[in-house]
């Protein structure tokens, strides 16, 4: 099956720094990569998602890449806020709708 | 729109008791899916639908079942509570794909067994 990795699972920046977080898998047949945000006690909802057949997409101070190559893609937060502090969730469709993993969550903290 | 709705919001069983986890969503999506979220692992699929009257196992299926009961409920049961079974259970639904798409989740069910 699909196997997700992501880095790092804490990060703690300076209000106005960017933010990073990484994530790889396995099966070069995966074709939807989206990013969830879940704030404390909340839902995680989508923020951010790229296709396959995309290098990269941005929206305001959010961004993904994505390597199909090199089987990673990344979410890029810049000039972060205090309001960005949450849980970050990778996830990865393979074969459409019915092979969804997601990755473990990188807690990102941002410190005013 | 309610968008995804999920009963109860909290839950406290004793092992060997059994329980039925509700969902319902009012977006007309195809796709429906039961997840359990645990420290540190991430979103887990338990079960998924892709349409009414069907259903398929995901990555931990083990001690629960389904039913998608028509195109906007699908339920999750616990036959038989263990303490390994304690989590927070989320349901989401999506439009149908064969190249994915956004999930829209529910509140949430925080399961706790004793």
């Amino acid at each position: 099956g699909e196997n997700v990795e992501q880095h790092p699972s804490t990060l703690s920046v300076q209000e106005g720094d960017s933010a990073v977080i990484k994530c790889t898998y396995s099966d070069s047949a995966s074709n939807y990569f989206p990013w969830y945000k879940q704030e404390l006690g909340k839902r995680p909802q989508l923020i951010i998602d790229i296709r396959s057949n995309v290098g990269e997409k941005k929206d305001q101070r959010i961004a993904v890449t994505l390597n199909k190559t090199a089987k990673h893609f990344s979410l890029h937060i810049t000039e972060t806020q205090p309001e960005d502090s949450a849980v970050y969730f990778c996830a990865v469709h393979s074969g459409g709708y019915q092979k969804v993993t997601f990755g473990t969550g990188t807690k990102l903290q941002v410190i005013p | 729109n309610a968008g995804v709705t999920q009963t109860p919001k909290f839950q406290v069983l004793k092992t060997g008791q059994s329980m039925t986890l509700q969902c319902a969503q009012d977006m007309n999506h195809n796709s429906m899916y039961w997840y359990r979220q645990d420290p540190g692992m991430g979103l887990r699929l338990i079960y998924y639908s892709a349409s009414e009257g069907t259903t398929d196992k995901g990555e931990v299926p083990n001690g629960y079942n389904v039913s998608r009961l028509n195109k906007r409920e699908f339920s999750l049961r616990l036959e038989s509570a263990a303490p390994s079974q304690t989590s927070v259970y989320f349901c989401a639904s999506s439009m149908t794909s064969q190249h994915g798409n956004e999930q829209f989740f529910g509140p949430g069910t925080r399961l706790t067994v004793l």
